[in-house]
């Protein structure tokens, strides 16, 4: 069974910094691209960064360019964002999301983690 | 950039047929993938690439494109399928992710 496991939401004053976690099991990891997604409470999903196994492509939202770093450690099985300069904007449920395949969709999602974003 | 419509909201009478549009500039053109997603629960995906559905998806869920409107339809609808449906795409030139802006679905 696939499972996608975020951590490491919290709450955070404007301008720090907060690393997301995702773990990642039930499945080969190195096999699949791995995106965030974000959802403000009450809103609606907004794309926020994705990366392929191997680094070969690296997309960003162009809300969180320049602030936000995607990366992943394939011997951990395991999904991050890296976010600095946070804003209360970027207030959000962070979910981990598996890409079916280049182009496709994404097709098992983790529970998400919260992050607050307020003084 | 590239932006997805969904009227808000759309209300169906149990067993009857509710359609929920996607629209976007020939979105004919792209694939189009649209997620389930329940008070409170992680989005689930209900169909891909247009019109196929995963395992687990009941027939009940069927999608379809036309120039510039995507179409989720749910037939003989349930009190189990009220949640909100969100279309998505890619835009590729970007490789960014986009999503519209989601429709709550009620079952009155």
């Amino acid at each position: 069974e696939v499972q996608l496991v975020e951590s490491g939401g919290n709450l955070v004053q404007p301008g720090g910094s907060l690393r997301l976690s995702c773990a990642a099991s039930g499945f080969i990891f190195d096999d699949y691209a791995m995106h965030w997604v974000r959802q403000a409470p009450g809103k609606g999903l907004e794309w926020v960064s994705g990366v392929t196994w191997n680094y070969d492509s690296i997309a960003y939202a162009d809300s969180v360019k320049g602030r936000f770093t995607i990366s992943r450690d394939n011997a951990k099985n395991s999904l991050y964002l890296q976010m600095n300069s946070l804003r209360v904007e970027d207030t959000a449920f962070y979910f981990c999301a598996r890409l079916r395949n280049i182009g496709g969709p994404f097709d098992s999602w983790g529970q998400g983690t919260l992050v607050t974003v307020s003084s | 950039s590239y932006v997805l419509t969904q009227p808000p909201s759309v209300s169906v009478a149990p067993g009857k047929t509710a359609r929920i549009t996607c629209g976007g500039n020939n979105i004919g053109s792209k694939s189009v993938h649209w997620y389930q997603q329940r008070p409170g629960q992680a989005p689930v995906l209900v169909i891909y690439y247009d019109r196929d559905r995963p395992s687990g998806i009941p027939e009940r869920f069927s999608g379809s494109t036309s120039g510039n409107t995507a179409t989720l339809t749910i037939s003989r609808a349930e009190a189990g399928d009220e949640a909100d449906y969100y279309c998505q795409v890619w835009n590729s030139r970007l490789d960014q992710g986009v999503f519209g802006g989601g429709t709550k679905l009620t079952v009155l």
